[in-house]
This record gives structure tokens, C-alpha cells and sequence, in this order.
């Protein structure tokens, strides 16, 4: 089936600081994209989502943006704190259904 | 008040026995799915019902087997259990296909 990439696989910032996580997709049918945060031991939860009628979506400190002709759709936290340290997942969504493989983020207090 | 439930939370078992989980849905979403996830966090779709009917069937052992008695139930069925097997599966579900999803707790198969 069709993949997600997403990068970087770890990303260390300091409390405060921005944290970009990026994902490609290949899958021209995908049309929903969201985003899940998973923090140790738990289940993912959606934090943000876009679908593609739109390119841009924020929601206090985090933002997605989507760029449909490139395929490619990215994650923004903005003023990280030490509770936003878990791993995050991006998703394609469309005639298939894939995840990339994960960004685990740690912010440093 | 649940949304979504899966039992058992941890299952430890010796290869080659059959086991079962068992997932619960209270939200009336139509959708459910199934994702394994390795030991190297790589979450991966197994299966999708929709009303009853799988509509995702990925390339997963014959040894898989998902049921759906009803549209807020999708259980997983394993036969033959190998050590490859062992790894957290979480079930889901959302309102229609390709909407929002929202996961179970997981559950944490162990295979010795």
C-alpha cells in the first residue's frame, strides 16, 4: 500500500521553543489528515486534524498545515511545555488509511 | 462512561494456544477498526469494519480472524500464536469511515 513518511523520527527542544514535525503521503485519494499524540503507556488521541478543502488549522498552540499539490502536511506546537513530550503520529486518510512511523518529541524543561 | 473499551487489558500467553479480545464501542460510530503496534511504536491498520462489514483487510495472517456480531462490537480472534505476535493492539472506532477515530486502551499481548 501507499506510505506516510514522517520526520524526524526523535526531536528534542527546549520548553518554550517551536516544534515542526513534517509528513508526506503518496496516496492521491487521501483526504483527511490527522494527527494523534501518544504519551507513554497510553492510547492515541487526536490533537488536531485537517481535511483537504483547507490549508491551514490551528487550535490554541498547535497548527497543521496542508499542501496538497506537494503532499506533504506538518504538525506546529509553538510555546512547548514538558507535557507535550510523547510521540506523535500523522495519518493519511482516503481510499486507504496510513500512519507514519512516529516523531518522538521531548521537551526539556 | 467508556467510550471506547477492550478486554483483556494484558493477555500473556504460550505460542500456539488461540485467544480472543474483545472491544466495545457506546458512542454509535458506525466504524471500527483494529491496529497493531510493534515494539517500535509503528502503529499499523489490521482491519476496518463498517456496519458489520470489513471494508480494510490488510495483508495480516489467516491466523486473524476479526468478528462483528454488531455494530459496537469487534473482536479479534487469534490462532496459532507466534512470538511475532506479541505487541500492544488497540481497536477504534469513528462515526463513518475515514472520520475522526477514537482508541481503545489498548491491549498488551505477550506471547512465550
Amino acid at each position: 500500500g501507499e506510505n506516510v513518511e514522517q520526520h524526524p523520527s526523535t526531536l528534542s527542544v527546549q520548553e518554550g521553543d517551536s516544534a515542526v514535525i513534517k509528513c508526506t503521503y503518496s496516496d492521491s485519494a487521501s483526504n483527511y489528515f490527522p494527527w494523534y499524540k501518544q504519551e507513554l503507556g497510553k492510547r492515541p488521541q487526536l490533537i488536531i486534524d485537517i481535511r483537504s478543502n483547507v490549508g491551514e488549522k490551528k487550535d490554541q498552540r498547535i497548527a497543521v498545515t496542508l499542501n496538497k499539490t506537494a503532499k506533504h502536511f506538518s504538525l506546529h506546537i509553538t510555546e512547548t511545555q514538558p507535557e507535550d513530550s510523547a510521540v506523535y503520529f500523522c495519518a493519511a486518510i482516503g481510499g486507504d488509511m496510513r500512519f507514519g512511523a512516529g516523531t518522538r518529541l521531548t521537551v526539556k524543561p | 462512561d467508556t467510550a471506547v473499551s477492550q478486554t483483556p487489558k494484558y493477555l500473556v500467553t504460550q505460542m500456539g494456544n488461540d485467544k480472543s479480545i474483545k472491544c466495545e464501542q457506546n458512542l454509535g460510530h458506525d466504524t471500527m477498526y483494529w491496529y497493531k503496534q510493534d515494539s517500535k511504536k509503528f502503529l499499523k491498520i489490521m482491519f476496518s469494519y463498517n456496519n458489520k462489514e470489513l471494508i480494510i483487510n490488510e495483508t495480516v495472517p489467516n491466523r486473524f480472524s476479526p468478528k462483528s456480531p454488531d455494530k459496537a462490537h469487534l473482536n479479534l480472534h487469534i490462532n496459532s500464536l507466534e512470538l511475532g505476535d506479541s505487541a500492544v493492539y488497540f481497536c477504534a472506532s469513528s462515526r463513518r469511515r475515514g472520520g475522526e477515530q477514537y482508541f481503545g486502551p489498548g491491549t498488551r499481548l505477550t506471547v512465550t
